[in-house]
């Protein structure tokens, strides 16, 4: 069965601080992968998306991610995290070739400190 | 700008009680989702529609019904409200293909007492 962990329940790290939030997928096939934001009251904003081609991807607001077919993950990074950042992250994987249904992870809240 | 909508941010309900959650897309997309979010268990799929008048069930429907009888809505209806339905409920709508990006609404924070 298709499933998404993500190993992290709580992240937190210091303004300008690197970051990388771990994903972990069991598919069969060649999975599609996103990461998505969720910012405090507010529905999840798709940050970037891997569906094949050149294995690190680009995304909005600095955010980038790797996919390692080898390590089943796609794990999102980011050089520098503004405070802006703080919010909660979940990878997904695409069910279905055609449905768009998507396998949510448990999601990772990050926090920043000043 | 595609905008997902959801016809209440907040809403108190009783126990028993016939519940309708609304959503709307302005896109034109086939698909339309609806999710449960839960502490530590992230989104977990309840029903979704790939068209007019189609549903299938996802991972959780037991306790929830849908209704999608224009494209661009697609209603969630909890038949006999419980507290164990107390949740954040999003909706979302995508074109069609798996390569297509999801976008949701902001959620309803549903209380049933």
């Amino acid at each position: 069965a298709q499933s998404v962990t993500q190993p992290d329940i709580h992240i937190t790290v210091s303004e300008g601080a690197s970051l990388e939030l771990r994903c972990n997928y069991s598919y069969g096939a060649t999975p599609y992968l996103f990461w998505y934001v969720q910012s405090p009251g507010q529905g999840l904003q798709l940050l970037l998306k891997y569906f094949s081609g050149d294995t690190l991807v680009q995304g909005i607001k600095g955010f980038e991610a790797e996919f390692k077919r080898s390590q089943s993950s796609f794990n999102l990074r980011k050089p520098s995290v503004h405070w802006s950042d703080a919010a909660e992250y979940f990878c997904a994987v695409g069910a279905s070739s055609n449905t768009g249904k998507l396998i949510f992870g448990q999601g990772t809240t990050l926090q920043v400190k000043p | 700008d595609v905008k997902v909508t959801q016809s209440s941010r907040y809403l108190v309900k009783r126990t028993g009680e016939k519940v309708f959650l609304e959503c709307v897309q302005d896109m034109d997309h086939e698909n339309m989702f609806w999710y449960r979010q839960d502490p530590g268990l992230g989104l977990r799929l309840i029903y979704f529609s790939y068209d007019v008048k189609m549903k299938e069930k996802g991972d959780i429907p037991e306790g929830y019904s849908v209704s999608r009888e224009k494209k661009e809505r697609f209603s969630l209806i909890l038949e006999s409200a419980s507290t164990n339905q107390t949740s954040m409920y999003l909706c979302a709508s995508s074109s069609m293909g798996g390569r297509a990006e999801a976008f949701f609404g902001q959620g309803t924070r549903l209380t049933v007492v």
